[in-house]
């Protein structure tokens, strides 16, 4: 079946290093693959997609590409920010529309 | 626009009552999904509905869950008899469409703690 796999937190960097979260996912199909964040005490928020290979996702400094070749949609940010600790779940959709297959999550801590 | 509303944010039941979480979607959100996320770990599809109607309910333990949308008011996910492994976070979320096509947007969850 369908799953995602993410990198295990928590990952700690400091301010201003350079961030790789990685997700591999498993999928028949063309699924759709994203990135959400949550804050602390807060629900999740989307935070990037990708619908088809090789599109790359964007927002707020954060990147992902989805390669199909390698099944993989890495999250990336040149420059991480304290604001930026929260805990980011990569999630794909299957053919059905409406399941979304979650991660586990990564909790990311930065260190000013 | 307001967004997902949940509540109450924080709930806390003895062994045995009954737990009943309300979420009221986006306006214009005719999809609503209902998740349980367990300390430390990552989020568990509970069940999907649109209104009236429930589309999937697989990620539901069978005995003591339930979920309705109705035709008027919020999503109700009620557990009965509660145990302390039902402690919990319950997001829920909603959308116009499938996931798919729009993203879910997220409501603050109910802390549900059973003592």
């Amino acid at each position: 079946g369908n799953s995602v796999t993410q990198m295990e937190g928590p990952v700690t960097l400091s301010e201003e290093a350079f961030l790789t979260i990685n997700c591999t996912y498993t999928a028949t199909g063309y699924p759709s693959l994203f990135w959400y964040v949550q804050y602390p005490g807060e629900g999740l928020q989307l935070l990037l997609k990708a619908t088809k290979a090789d599109d790359k996702g964007s927002n707020k400094g954060f990147e992902a590409t989805y390669r199909k070749e390698t099944t993989s949609f890495h999250l990336e940010k040149g420059s991480v920010q304290v604001s930026d600790s929260a805990v980011y779940f990569c999630a794909l959709s299957d053919d059905s529309n409406y399941q979304l297959i979650w991660g586990a999550g990564t909790k990311l801590i930065i260190k000013p | 626009n307001a967004g997902v509303m949940q509540n109450p944010r924080h709930l806390v039941r003895r062994r045995g009552q009954e737990a009943r979480l309300r979420c009221s979607p986006m306006k214009g959100h005719s999809h609503v999904y209902w998740y349980r996320q367990l300390p430390e770990e990552g989020l568990k599809f509970m069940v999907y509905l649109q209104k009236e109607n429930i589309i999937d309910e697989s990620g539901m333990p069978k005995e003591r869950f339930s979920a309705e949308f109705p035709k008027e008011g919020p999503s109700i996910l009620r557990i009965q008899q509660v145990v302390r492994g039902d402690s919990a976070a319950y997001f829920c979320a909603s959308s116009p469409r499938g996931p798919r096509d729009s993203p879910l947007h997220f409501g603050n969850g109910t802390r549900l703690t059973v003592t």
